[in-house]
């Protein structure tokens, strides 16, 4: 069965460190993995997604994943956070035989100045 | 202004009083989705329809039902609502169900209340 986590509830980030957002998943076949981000009162934005090809996809707002398939994870980075960046994250994967979406629990950025 | 627009943004109701939750998306999108989201939980998809006429259930689909009578419109209808369908629900449409190159698109969340 597909399933996706997301170890940690809530991350903290100083202004202008990197940050890191952890995400595992477990498929049977080729994964297809996805990360979006929600801003208080407001719905998911789509921010990148792995489908196949460079293990590092780059998406909006300056943001980047790293697919791991030995580690099974897909990792969302920026070098520089921004406080602009606090929201709630959401990883989401599927297998490529599968068309159902699993989403992770969220995780809750919060970068202070 | 591509978007996909839910109505009402809140709503506070009594248990079994029915109540509908609008959703319209203007990108001509062929699927569309309804989704949960509880604390803890992540989303959770309720219902989905693949295109006009057609529609499936998610994962949590007690409780509810939907219609896809247009393209751009696909309403969540709640017969009897409960307290356990307090939530915050999300409408989501794609050009597939895989997400397309874009992934979904969202809208804007009903943060409903059942008491």
């Amino acid at each position: 069965a597909q399933s996706v986590a997301q170890p940690e509830d809530q991350v903290n980030v100083a202004e202008g460190n990197p940050l890191t957002v952890k995400c595992t998943y477990s498929v049977s076949g080729n994964p297809y993995l996805f990360w979006y981000v929600q801003y208080p009162n407001r719905g998911l934005q789509f921010l990148l997604k792995y489908i196949t090809g460079d293990n590092l996809v780059k998406g909006s707002y300056g943001f980047e994943a790293e697919f791991n398939k030995s580690q099974t994870s897909f990792h969302l980075k920026k070098p520089s956070a921004l406080v602009s960046d606090s929201a709630l994250y959401f990883c989401a994967v599927r297998e490529d035989s599968n068309y159902q979406l699993i989403w992770g629990a969220g995780t809750k950025l919060i970068i202070k100045p | 202004e591509a978007q996909v627009t839910q109505n009402p943004r809140y709503l506070i109701t009594v248990t079994g009083k029915k109540l509908t939750v609008t959703c319209s998306q203007n990108m001509n999108h062929e699927y569309m989705s309804w989704y949960r989201q509880d604390p803890g939980l992540g989303l959770r998809q309720i219902y989905y329809s693949m295109n006009v006429e057609v529609t499936d259930k998610g994962d949590v689909p007690e409780g509810y039902k939907v219609s896809r009578k247009e393209k751009r419109n696909f309403p969540l209808i709640l017969e009897s609502p409960s307290p356990n369908q307090t939530s915050l629900y999300f409408c989501a449409s794609s050009t597939q169900r895989t997400g397309g190159s874009l992934g979904y698109t969202f809208g804007s969340g009903t943060r409903l209340t059942v008491v």
